[in-house]
């Protein structure tokens, strides 16, 4: 099993700051990396895929960036809708495995 | 608008049995596949499950293979979760999830249903 490693486990950023949230593999899923987006109480929603692409209707600020082993989430100027826990997921092996999760909190 | 709706969780006696579903709307579901996802107090995201968009193909966790069944009915638009010999470590908000394929990330998600197994 893959296993995927979050770093920090929690990010303290103010408003209008840039997040930086790191996701490895310990093993390389190639491009296969996917982010999500959970608040409490909600619906998990799917911000990147393919390690850089951004879903439908996620704003410009968010950006992914890496490949096989190494993957970075950055959010460049934090909202206030943007405080969550972040998950990276990789599906180029089964079992897909997700990373422990980045949660960004107001500083 | 794509909403998937899970159902069905509650307490349950460990040992005993509970069905999930998973209602969906806003897309085109038989063309999908369909995943199952938990997330137990306090922890990450567990995969569970998925079925393909024809129900051809499953695949299950090693944590429930042989206890849990995923199976989907595309003319409701509704995929199950049949959940067997339950343990208190199976206790967890169940997700369901969507992909446009069989191997891909997950597109949209539920709010899920929370199961709770314990005497």
């Amino acid at each position: 099993e893959i296993v995927m490693t979050q770093s920090p486990a929690t990010l303290s950023v103010s408003p209008g700051e840039r997040a930086t949230l790191s996701c490895g593999a310990s093993q390389s899923v190639t491009s296969n990396l996917a982010w999500y987006q959970h608040k409490p109480g909600q619906a998990p929603r799917l911000l990147i895929y393919g390690a850089s692409t951004r879903a439908t209707g996620i704003p410009a600020r968010f950006s992914g960036s890496g490949s096989g082993t190494d993957f970075t989430l950055t959010i460049s100027s934090l909202q206030s809708e943007d405080f969550a826990v972040y998950y990276c997921q990789q599906y180029n092996h089964w079992p897909r495995t997700f990373g422990q999760g980045t949660k960004v909190e107001i500083k | 608008e794509v909403q998937l709706v899970e159902s069905g969780g509650g307490l349950v006696q460990p040992g005993g049995s509970l069905r999930l579903s998973c209602s969906a709307s806003g897309f085109i579901f038989s063309s999908h596949a369909m995943h199952w996802v938990r997330q137990a107090p306090g922890k990450g995201l567990e995969y569970v499950s998925v079925i393909s968009s024809n129900a051809g193909s499953t695949y299950y966790a090693d944590s429930v293979k042989d206890r849990f069944t995923i199976s989907r009915d595309n003319s409701k638009n509704t995929m199950y979760l049949l959940m067997s010999s339950l343990r208190p470590e199976d206790t967890a908000v169940y997700y369901c999830t969507s992909s446009a394929y069989y191997e891909y990330y997950f597109d949209y998600w539920g709010q899920g249903t929370l199961v709770t197994v314990s005497s």
